[in-house]
């Protein structure tokens, strides 16, 4: 597509459910990143895919949090037995494989998440 | 890890004055990326740095890379009301194959 696409752009759910959030990177972007960023905050680095190779889950919380990347293509971020602490909006973004040069990287509208 | 210093944390300023904001690491960098976020949205890219020394203006805006690799600003001129927002830097270093991002100057633009 033209720009990263997340869904769903807001959810709310109660404490204790599992959410999934959707991520789509632009068209041909083989890297593809999580950030999670809590009001007023900076991005905190959650996993990071690159192609075909294993992905970089070290930024990941807890346990409770996994992603997985499909067909090199759209991603989902799971988060299990949501906690109020969770409530965050969870950005996905794409770019062109990780050294090349004249590379940038495109972020999607958010994903914003509240457990009640 | 790496770590982005950025600064200033906050600014506050009248409509009409020129901004400026700057990130530095310990480490060398490849690329410097700076961002801006709107209340609600994510963040959207402002201007790209590739080469040390470079020098790039996008409208009122202008970053340069640094000469030393370790460091970028982002200058604003003759701010106005829809500046308000944060502010991201964002550095590529080959050597760790990663983007590391700044933790975000956060402008206010009083009318």
């Amino acid at each position: 597509g033209a720009g990263v696409s997340q869904s769903p752009s807001n959810k709310v759910t109660e404490k204790g459910k599992d959410v999934e959030l959707r991520c789509d990177p632009i068209s041909g972007h083989t890297a593809l990143y999580w950030y999670r960023q809590s009001l007023g905050q900076g991005l905190e680095f959650l996993i990071y895919f690159q192609g075909n190779s294993a992905p970089d889950k070290s930024g990941l919380p807890s346990d409770r949090f996994s992603a997985e990347r499909t067909g090199g293509s759209v991603s989902t971020l799971t988060i299990q037995r949501t906690q109020q602490e969770d409530s965050a909006v969870y950005l996905c973004a794409s770019s062109l494989e990780l050294g090349r040069v004249g590379n940038t990287i495109y972020f999607g509208e958010g994903s914003w998440l509240t457990v009640v | 890890g790496q770590q982005l210093n950025q600064s200033p944390q906050s600014m506050f300023i009248q409509e009409g004055e020129d901004v400026s904001m700057n990130c530095t690491s310990s480490s060398i960098f490849n690329t410097w990326l700076w961002y801006k976020q709107d209340p609600g949205e994510g963040p959207v890219l402002l201007i790209a740095l590739y080469k040390a020394g470079e020098l790039t203006s996008n409208g009122r805006l202008t970053a340069q890379f640094g000469i030393t690799r370790k460091d970028s600003f982002l200058n604003i001129s003759a701010s106005i009301p829809s500046d308000v927002g944060i502010y991201f830097c964002a550095g590529l270093t080959f050597f760790f194959n990663k983007f590391y991002f700044g933790s975000g100057t956060k402008l206010n633009v009083k009318p």
